[in-house]
Formats: C-alpha cells, sequence, structure tokens
C-alpha cells in the first residue's frame, strides 16, 4: 500500500498569512491522483483538490495544490479565521486507497 | 442538493457483527462509485471501502479484508457495510462518501460526505 506521510503535524499561523503543507507518498502516486481534505471539528471532511491541483467546486482559489509523482503541496495563500482545521491528503490512484495523518493549522 | 444518511451504528461486542446504511438523495444513485472511510475517535481518516457505479466491482483496505463487505441496492438507493468478527480497533466513525464523477471508476475521491455513524466495539 501507498504511505502518505504529511508534515508538519502541526502549523501554528496568523490570519493572512501563507499555510505550506506537505504530502509525501511511498511510491508514485498514479496519473497523480491525490486529493486533499479538510476537516473541521465534529464535522464531516471537505473536499478540496483534486488530481493534485484541480479546486473542487466552489473552492477559492486562496487554495492551490501542485506536485507530482511522490512530493505533493497544498497552499493557502492568505489564511482566513474559517481556513483553520486539520487537512488530509489522500492517494485514489491505486487499492487501498490511503490517507495521510493529517496536519493541523492552528491560530498562533 | 446530494444527500448522504447513515444509519446502524451503535455498541457492539467484540466478535459481533453489524450492518450499517446509507441513505442517498439528490442524484443518479446508479451513476457514481460510493465509499465508506471512518475515523477512530481523535484520529485521521482511513479508507473502508469503495462499490463501482454498478456494483460489480469492490475493494477494500487491508485492515477489514475478509471482515466487511460493501454492497448497494439500487431499488432503495443505499449503500450498506456488512461489518463481521468486530474488534476494539474498529470502534469509529464511519462515513458514507459519493465519487464526484459519475460512470468514473472506483478509483475516486469522495465530494460528498454523510454526517457518520458511530460504532463503537467494546466490553
Amino acid at each position: 500500500e501507498i504511505v502518505l506521510t504529511q508534515s508538519p503535524g502541526t502549523l501554528s499561523l496568523s490570519p493572512g498569512e501563507r499555510a505550506t503543507l506537505s504530502c509525501r507518498a511511498s511510491q508514485s502516486v498514479s496519473s497523480n491522483y491525490l486529493a486533499w481534505y479538510q476537516q473541521k471539528p465534529g464535522q464531516a471532511p471537505r473536499f478540496i483538490i483534486y488530481g493534485a491541483s484541480s479546486r473542487a467546486t466552489g473552492i477559492p482559489d486562496r487554495f492551490s495544490g501542485r506536485g507530482s509523482g511522490t512530493d505533493f503541496t497544498l497552499t493557502i495563500s492568505r489564511l482566513e479565521p474559517e481556513d483553520f482545521a486539520v487537512y488530509y491528503c489522500q492517494q485514489y490512484g491505486r487499492t487501498p486507497l490511503t490517507f495521510g495523518g493529517g496536519t493541523k493549522v492552528e491560530i498562533k | 442538493q446530494v444527500y448522504l444518511v447513515e444509519s446502524g451504528g451503535g455498541v457492539v461486542q467484540p466478535g459481533t457483527s453489524l450492518r450499517l446504511s446509507c441513505a442517498a438523495s439528490g442524484f443518479t444513485f446508479t451513476s457514481y462509485a460510493m465509499h465508506w472511510v471512518r475515523q477512530a475517535p481523535g484520529k485521521g481518516l482511513e479508507w473502508v471501502a469503495v462499490i463501482s457505479h454498478d456494483g460489480r466491482d469492490k475493494y477494500y483496505g487491508d485492515s477489514v479484508k475478509g471482515r466487511f463487505t460493501i454492497s448497494r441496492d439500487k431499488f432503495t438507493k443505499t449503500v450498506s457495510l456488512q461489518m463481521r468478527s468486530l474488534r476494539v480497533e474498529d470502534t469509529a466513525v464511519y462515513y458514507c462518501g459519493r465519487a464526484p464523477w459519475p460512470f468514473f471508476d472506483w478509483l475516486s475521491p469522495v465530494d460528498y460526505w454523510g454526517q457518520g455513524s458511530l460504532v463503537t466495539v467494546g466490553s
């Protein structure tokens, strides 16, 4: 199975700052089938990015994804108060599908 | 509007069985692959299973393979997860989710999620 390692575990930032989250895969992710999700406490995850760099419907353009092969990044250009949450990457290029362990973006 | 509503969770003993259901509405059910994803208390997300839009193909996570079975019913627009030989480590909120694109295969992310159903396995 493909293991996804997210870093850092926690990111402490202020509103307005830029957030850069990393997701590294143990093997190349087929067709760059890499997604990102946002999850807030007590809520289901929210679909943000697919295909490594395409924004899901309704996602603001301050969210961007990039990367290929084994190294992927989610960037939030200017953090809004509602962006503080846990973010997960997921590869869906090979079964079993797998998630990373998550990065918590917290208010500094 | 897409709605996914899970049911069937509860408290069970280790070694027993439980069946979760997910009622879908607001989209053409027979066109989309469906997933189950779980989250243990205070932990991250774990993918559990996927079933193709027509029910022919099913895939499972390693930790549940051979114990869990995913199925779907086009008449009731329901996707189910039959869980057998439950273990303490199966304790989690179980989410039902839909693939984003019609007739895409099972290699898909999840765009719409239910609110989850809590399964607690413990004595």
